[in-house]
């Protein structure tokens, strides 16, 4: 069965630090695979998404992940963190049918 | 344009009582589900939808059930809650072309069972 992991349950970072949220994917079939971010109160949007075009995905707010196969990862990342990227994170893998599995979060914490 | 509603958005109910959360989309969407999400545990399914009159257990059914009458709603239902089945559900829907797993999610119903 397709599944994620994410490391970390919560990461801290300073405005303008990096941001890097890790995942990694146990898949036995080539995965699509998502980052979701989550803000207070609301539902989950898509980021971005890997589908096999290109290992490098760019999403939306400057975002990027890196599909590697060598270390069945999927890590986000960000050069410069803005106090409105202080949100939940949810990496993803799709079963088949739209259907997603998601990892279990990592929250995203921005100090000034 | 809405996307994705759901109602209610809060509701509280004593152990044993039923209710029934309403997920409408107007994107004419042919996939829908619905999701639990629990502190530490990220979403979950519960059921899912391919499309009109079709429905689908997910990973963690039992408690629940489910119908597609209309191509634009989802409902889920709890029959008798448990203290178990309190937490926050999510409702998303998505296109049936290229299996590429964009969901478009609502804003989520609270759920309290005392």
């Amino acid at each position: 069965a397709q599944s994620v992991t994410q490391l970390g349950s919560h990461v801290s970072v300073s405005e303008g630090a990096l941001v890097l949220l890790r995942c990694n994917y146990s898949s036995s079939v080539p995965p699509y695979l998502f980052w979701y971010v989550q803000y207070p109160n609301q539902g989950l949007q898509l980021l971005l998404k890997y589908t096999s075009a290109a290992t490098l995905v760019k999403g939306i707010n400057g975002f990027e992940a890196e599909f590697k196969k060598s270390e069945t990862s999927f890590h986000l990342t960000k050069p410069s963190a803005h106090m409105s990227d202080a949100a939940e994170y949810f990496c993803a893998v799709n079963q088949g049918f739209q259907k997603l599995v998601f990892g279990t979060g990592t929250r995203l914490l921005v100090s000034p | 344009n809405a996307g994705v509603t759901q109602t209610p958005k809060f509701r509280v109910l004593k152990t044993g009582q039923s209710m029934t959360l309403l997920c409408a989309q107007d994107m004419n969407h042919e996939y829908m589900y619905w999701y639990r999400q629990d502190p530490g545990m990220g979403l979950r399914l519960i059921h899912y939808s391919v499309g009109e009159g079709t429905t689908a257990k997910g990973e963690v059914p039992d408690g629940y059930n489910v119908s597609r009458l209309k191509k634009q709603n989802f409902l889920l239902g709890l029959e008798s809650a448990a203290p178990s089945q309190t937490s926050v559900y999510f409702c998303a829907s998505s296109y049936i072309e290229e299996d590429t797993g964009e969901l478009f999610f609502g804003e989520g119903s609270r759920l309290t069972v005392l």
